[in-house]
């Protein structure tokens, strides 16, 4: 079965400082990935993703994630931290085939430190 | 991408009554999922809603305390029944547009609900 594993439940950078938040997954064959981030009292909004080609791939508000299939990875990074990332961000994995059915992470609060 | 809203955006509801909650798509879509998050935890399907068919429940969650309903391609409705304080969470309806669109979903912003 998969399962994804998010390292950190609650990261916290200065700003201006690199972002890194952590997701691995486990799965024989490598699923869809996604990262999507969740501001205060809204919904999920997709940052970036990956499916085939390219294994780094940039998304929104500067984010990039690299597919790492040796060692089962899709971490998310930013350059430089600003005010405005403090969110939860949630790693997302989905099989090629059968079903659409996502399979969350557990989440990372990332705060921002002035 | 596709554009969801969900109605209402959060409420209160005493114990042992029910709450329905809509979501609407601005284009027709052929999968609809219904989420439940607690507080200060990730996402855990509840069930995924078809048109046309009854709604595929996950393990832990059941048709008589979460029904759904799938009118049509751009609407659903997920029912929050005999509400108890466990089920005050918010919960989110998302959706795939299919075909050629590599699983993924977008996802509406929510409904707050707390139960007392």
């Amino acid at each position: 079965a998969q399962s994804v594993t998010q390292l950190g439940s609650h990261v916290s950078v200065s700003e201006g400082a690199l972002v890194l938040l952590r997701c691995n997954y486990s799965s024989s064959v490598p699923p869809y990935l996604f990262w999507y981030v969740q501001y205060p009292n809204q919904g999920l909004q997709l940052l970036l993703k990956y499916t085939t080609g390219a294994t780094l791939v940039k998304g929104i508000n500067g984010f990039e994630a690299e597919f790492k299939k040796s060692e089962t990875s899709f971490h998310l990074t930013k350059p430089s931290a600003h005010m405005s990332d403090a969110a939860e961000y949630f790693c997302a994995v989905s099989p090629r085939r059968g079903t659409y059915k996502y399979i969350f992470g557990t989440g990372t609060r990332l705060k921002v430190l002035a | 991408s596709a554009v969801i809203s969900q109605k209402p955006s959060r409420d209160i509801c005493q114990r042992g009554t029910s709450l329905t909650i809509q979501c609407q798509v601005d284009s027709q879509v052929t999968m609809m999922f219904w989420y439940r998050q607690q507080p200060g935890q990730s996402l855990t399907l509840i069930a995924t809603a078809n048109q046309g068919s009854e709604a595929t429940y996950e393990s832990g969650f059941v048709i008589d305390k979460f029904p759904i309903s799938r009118p049509n391609l751009t609407f659903s409705t997920l029912t929050v029944s005999n509400l108890s304080p466990e089920d005050s969470s918010i919960y989110l309806c998302s959706v795939t547009p299919g075909q050629s669109s590599y699983n993924e979903q977008f996802f509406g912003p929510g409904t707050r609900l707390t139960v007392l």
